[in-house]
């Protein structure tokens, strides 16, 4: 199976900062098959991005994602206070599908 | 507007079964499948399978292969994950999932599994 590996494990920054978080597959991905999900604690994940840089609908333009092969990146170029949460990236294009362990935004 | 709404939490003791409901509503159930997902404690997602509720075949993880079955009523727009011979290491949060194109664009509320003897 397809192994996603999150960096970093937790990112500290301020409100209006600019977070940049790192996916990395075992093996090459299609674009096509690259997400990234939000999930604040307490809730179920949402979907921000599919194929790798589409966001998903609602999703505010202050997220984006890009990458190919083997890695990818989420970015957010600055951060609300509705942003601190963890992100998944997930892989669908071998199964099973995978999904990264993880990078916990929190507040600075 | 669309809504997965799943079962209660449950506690089943180690070598039990569990069977997890997820209702659908809000959109036409069999234009999209539904996936399981599960998320343990400290722990990454991870994916167990999905059903095509339009014409009712499965995939399943290789993980949870024999051990998962996925069913769905289309009458009730209802979705299931059974999960049998539980030991302490499925306790989890459950989720199921619309699928869209692939993705998960709905999510249910989840559905906590405790296996404790």
């Amino acid at each position: 199976e397809i192994v996603l590996t999150q960096s970093p494990g937790t990112l500290s920054l301020s409100p209006g900062e600019r977070a940049t978080l790192s996916c990395r597959a075992s093996q090459s991905v299609s674009n096509t098959y690259l997400g990234w999900y939000q999930q604040i604690p307490g809730q179920a994940p949402r979907l921000l991005i599919y194929g790798a840089s589409s966001r998903a609908t609602g999703i505010p333009d202050r997220f984006s994602g890009s990458g190919s092969g083997t890695d990818f990146t989420l970015t957010i170029s600055r951060l609300e206070p509705e942003d601190f949460a963890v992100y998944y990236c997930q892989q669908y294009g071998s199964s099973p599908r995978t999904f990264g362990q993880g990078t916990k935004v929190e507040i600075k | 507007q669309v809504q997965l709404v799943q079962s209660g939490a449950e506690v089943k003791k180690p070598g039990a079964s569990v069977k997890v409901s997820c209702k659908a509503s809000g959109y036409i159930f069999t234009n999209h499948a539904i996936h399981w997902v599960r998320q343990a404690p400290g722990q990454r997602l991870e994916w167990m399978g999905y059903i095509n509720t339009g014409i009712g075949n499965t995939e399943y993880s290789q993980k949870f292969q024999g051990r998962v079955t996925i069913t769905s009523d289309t009458s009730a727009s209802t979705a299931y994950m059974e999960l049998s011979s539980l030991s302490f290491e499925d306790t989890a949060l459950y989720y199921c999932a619309r699928d869209w194109s692939h993705w998960n664009d709905y999510w249910g509320q989840g559905t906590l599994v405790t296996v404790s003897s």
